[in-house]
């Protein structure tokens, strides 16, 4: 079945570690996105990639990092920089984001991080 | 700044009431105003509204977007303890980018 899987759902830190969600799609599409879900908050951009082995920083890009080796792979590292790194991560993908329009995005379930 | 606000946070109603959503925004160059709805985990695609006056239905769920007072409105009809979830509105603007509302957490009463 095609989707996005993330992995692990549940992950616990404890405080200056670096850690990494992965995010893996099996749609071939072009576009990938990591959000942040606060409660009471909208989701927040972190990072999208539009094509392999690019990737552009979204409004809260600092204290993340990503790669984007394969098209099917979009992994982040929470870095030890971030300073209230607990939330929940959203990956997702769409068929090609300088098409324009994304109705077409599909999320994956989630990894709910938390900092010990 | 590029904002998107919705209104209320949450809403209690019971089984069978029709309830409305609002999302207003201030985006620049916008593109399109989309509805999600979430349950447990992953937002799943409502609506994606491009025109103004132009009501998207999809059963008992309906949405029309006002491109000149800078808002949309979810409406749902006859609800039911399903309908239950918080729904976010997103508006697309430059750079093909999503600017998300907060959501509003609506809850079914039986």
């Amino acid at each position: 079945d095609g989707g996005i899987t993330q992995s692990p759902k549940y992950l616990f830190r404890k405080e200056g570690q670096n850690v990494t969600l992965s995010c893996e799609q099996n749609l071939n599409h072009d576009a990938m996105y990591w959000y942040r879900q606060d409660p009471g908050q909208g989701l927040r951009l972190i990072y999208y990639s539009q094509i392999v082995n690019d990737f552009q920083k979204g409004d809260i890009a600092e204290g993340y990092s990503v790669s984007r080796e394969k098209k099917e792979s979009f992994p982040l590292t929470v870095t030890s920089a971030q300073k209230n790194p607990t939330a929940f991560y959203l990956c997702a993908s769409s068929p090609a984001a300088l098409a324009g329009g994304v109705d077409t995005q599909y999320f994956g379930p989630g990894t709910r991080l938390t900092v010990l | 700044e590029d904002k998107v606000v919705q209104s209320p946070l949450s809403l209690v109603v019971h089984e069978g009431d029709t309830v409305t959503l609002n999302c207003s925004y201030e985006v620049t160059n916008f593109r399109s105003l989309l509805w999600y709805k979430q349950e447990k985990k992953a937002p799943t695609f409502l609506f994606m509204l491009t025109s103004s006056g132009i009501e998207k239905k999809s059963g008992r769920l309906s949405s029309i977007l006002d491109k000149k007072e800078l808002f949309s409105i979810l409406n749902i009809t006859a609800t039911q303890t399903g309908d239950s979830a918080v729904y976010l509105c997103a508006v697309e603007g430059s750079n093909y980018q999503l600017i998300w509302g907060a959501g509003t957490k609506l809850i079914i009463k039986p």
